[in-house]
């Protein structure tokens, strides 16, 4: 089944460690994304890629890094420098950037905490 | 500064009712609106959409009109059923396969 898979669903982390969280997708998209949700935040954008081995900062950026060295893969770090971690993370990928008119399609999301 | 905007955090309807969610944005340069479906601790998941050359899509139960005039789109779910009862997400995004930029979402809850 084509699909956008985010492991691991719930991950805790101390305080001051970094950590990545997984995101893979066979859907063969060209974009993908990561957004953030906080309670009555809605969904902010971390960071998208649209090609290989190319991203680009989102609205809440600070703290974060991404690679994109696979289609298929895009995998988020979270460090020590992102003061407030504890959110629910969901990534999304995209069809063609040359067509505008596409949704996006969600993982399943993981539950970072940091304690 | 929020480009899409849901000023409605909740709204409860009964069951067999029309719900009716709002959403107003401010971009002009937004030309794709969609809404997504989103139950606790799960991804969103893609409802319906709307090109701006268009005023309204109908898709089953579900339709999304558009005023771009007033920039402002609503779904309309007719009839409102138990299993819709979700948070509702409108997005858009200007040409080109941007991200998506969101609202902060409308919790619907539908009572049998």
């Amino acid at each position: 089944d084509g699909g956008i898979t985010q492991s691991p669903k719930y991950l805790f982390r101390k305080e001051g460690q970094n950590v990545t969280l997984s995101c893979e997708q066979n859907l063969n998209h060209d974009a993908m994304y990561w957004y953030r949700q906080d309670p009555g935040q809605g969904l902010r954008l971390i960071y998208y890629s649209q090609i290989v081995n190319d991203f680009q900062k989102g609205d809440i950026a600070e703290g974060y890094s991404v690679s994109r060295e696979k289609k298929e893969s895009f995998p988020l770090t979270v460090t020590s420098a992102q003061k407030n971690p504890t959110a629910f993370y969901l990534c999304a990928s995209s069809i063609s950037r040359s067509l505008s008119n596409t949704e996006a399609f969600f993982g399943q999301g993981t539950r970072l905490t940091v304690v | 500064d929020q480009q899409v905007k849901q000023n409605s955090p909740s709204l409860s309807v009964q069951e067999g009712r029309i719900s009716i969610l709002n959403c107003d944005y401010t971009n002009s340069m937004f030309d794709y609106f969609l809404w997504y479906k989103k139950y606790p601790a799960e991804g969103p998941t893609f409802l319906i959409s709307i090109s701006s050359i268009k005023d309204k899509n109908e898709d089953g139960r579900f339709t999304v009109f558009l005023n771009k005039s007033a920039k402002h789109l609503s779904l309309h779910i007719v009839p409102s059923q138990p299993g819709d009862s979700a948070v509702y997400f409108c997005a858009a995004r200007p040409s080109g396969n941007t991200p998506l930029v969101f609202g902060k979402g409308t919790r619907l809850s539908v009572i049998a």
